[in-house]
């Protein structure tokens, strides 16, 4: 049974802090690991895909890196803003066609 | 361009019940998956299929079965429904889940009584 774990499992920050949080999962047999945001009341869209050890990702203030020797990958936000308010889900996918999630964290950023 | 659209979005059964929730993509893909949501516990694979007539189980196959007869659609299927089925129920497609992402369905809230 493949494990993918997010930490915290929620997290309540104030307008304009900068926040991180973790997706710990498998380092072997690693393919790529997905970030998806999911607002409340929608559906998950995707952040990034990413494949290569090393890899940073980045849209506007959202960010991602990736270790997948020691099967990790963090996704910062700088300058949270009440619309960042959302889950942010980590997907691990190890080959056979199968993505697998984590529980993901639920951010609240308060004005 | 519709994206990937889940019929019907709310349905309440009673237990012993079936019914069959449908998929729909228009974007060509050959991977489709079904996914539960539950408080506290993310998206658990049901099932998936990587291209038309071919189906497999994922985490939590039991009490629910797949078809996949056209490319564009992926039924999910409750034989007799119970009520550890009461879920939020999300269909995604992909082109490529290795380098590609899942689009995702809006839902389909299924309660059991």
């Amino acid at each position: 049974i493949l494990n993918v774990e997010q930490s915290p499992q929620s997290l309540h920050v104030q307008e304009g802090d900068s926040t991180n949080f973790t997706c710990s999962f498998p380092s072997s047999n690693f393919y790529a690991l997905h970030w998806y945001r999911w607002e409340t009341a929608k559906s998950p869209e995707a952040l990034f895909v990413m494949t290569l050890n090393g890899d940073e990702k980045k849209k506007g203030r959202i960010s991602a890196t990736l270790n997948t020797k020691e099967g990790y990958s963090y996704l910062y936000i700088k300058g949270s803003q009440p619309e960042d308010s959302a889950t942010y889900l980590c997907a691990f996918y190890g080959g056979y066609n199968k993505l697998i999630f984590g529980a993901g964290t639920r951010l609240a950023v308060h004005p | 361009n519709a994206g990937v659209t889940q019929t019907p979005k709310f349905r309440v059964l009673k237990t012993g019940q079936s019914m069959t929730l449908l998929c729909a993509q228009d974007m060509n893909h050959e991977y489709m998956y079904w996914y539960r949501q539950d408080p506290g516990m993310g998206l658990r694979l049901i099932h998936y299929s990587v291209g038309e007539g071919t189906t497999a189980k994922g985490e939590v196959p039991d009490g629910y079965n797949v078809s996949r007869l056209k490319k564009q659609n992926f039924l999910l299927g409750l034989e007799s429904a119970a009520p550890s089925q009461t879920s939020v129920y999300f269909c995604a497609s992909s082109w490529d889940p290795y380098t590609g992402e899942l689009f995702f369905g809006e839902g389909s809230r299924l309660t059991v009584l």
